[in-house]
């Protein structure tokens, strides 16, 4: 079945320092969605990647979709607390069209102040 | 309103118990999504409706009973569950169920089964 491994696990960084979490998926993505998730929170949309190399920038955050659609990643300049969460990519689970989910393993970030 | 809604936050049940939860949005969204979330691990997909029709049944289990009364809300119905059925029951909803939308998820019901 399909797999959505990200790496790493766990990350704790000082608060000024870079973060970057890996996505890797077994199959070829359509489009890719990344969340965040919030200690007891609930996740919450970021970004989504279509096309093949894509990359977008939200302030702090840079996104990227590999070039095969099998792997992204989400980089963060200069960590604050408030990035503190889980950080979680996503992808349609087929090729039908529909939005069923499947999301990978996750990256949590503590921000040591 | 950008705002999922769930109701309870918190719920305790036993075994032979029944209980629903509740899930509304009033963002005029079409497709509407449970997932279900064990501690440290990522959401899993449960069902999908769009369009008020159960699209997608990820092979859950009979005990557990979903229902769209209309395009504003979405119920799961429990019914003898499990203790490992304890987790956080995540709503979702986008705005058509295609393969490219934003899913909008709730604050969630975390479930205890004793």
């Amino acid at each position: 079945g399909q797999q959505v491994m990200q790496i790493p696990q766990y990350q704790h960084v000082q608060e000024g320092e870079d973060f970057t979490t890996y996505c890797n998926s077994s199959t070829t993505l359509s489009n890719i969605q990344w969340y965040k998730q919030r200690p007891g929170g609930h996740p919450v949309f970021l970004i989504q990647l279509v096309k093949s190399g894509e990359v977008k920038k939200q302030k702090r955050l840079t996104f990227q979709f590999g070039e095969a659609k099998k792997n992204s990643s989400l980089h963060i300049t200069a960590t604050q607390t408030t990035d503190v969460g889980t950080y979680f990519c996503a992808g349609p689970k087929d090729q039908t069209g529909a939005n069923n989910l499947f999301f990978g393993t996750g990256t949590r970030l503590t921000v040591i102040p | 309103d950008t705002e999922v809604t769930q109701t309870p936050k918190h719920l305790v049940m036993g075994m032979t118990n029944k209980k629903s939860l509740k899930c509304e949005q009033h963002m005029g969204h079409r497709a509407m999504y449970w997932y279900k979330q064990k501690a440290k691990k990522p959401p899993e997909l449960m069902f999908v409706y769009s369009y008020e029709k159960l699209s997608i049944n990820e092979s859950v289990p009979s005990r557990f009973s979903p229902e769209c009364p209309n395009s504003s809300l979405l119920n799961l119905h429990l019914h003898a569950l499990q203790p490992e059925d304890s987790a956080l029951y995540l709503c979702a909803s986008s705005l058509t169920g295609g393969g490219t939308d934003t899913q909008y998820f709730g604050p969630g019901t975390r479930l205890t089964v004793l």
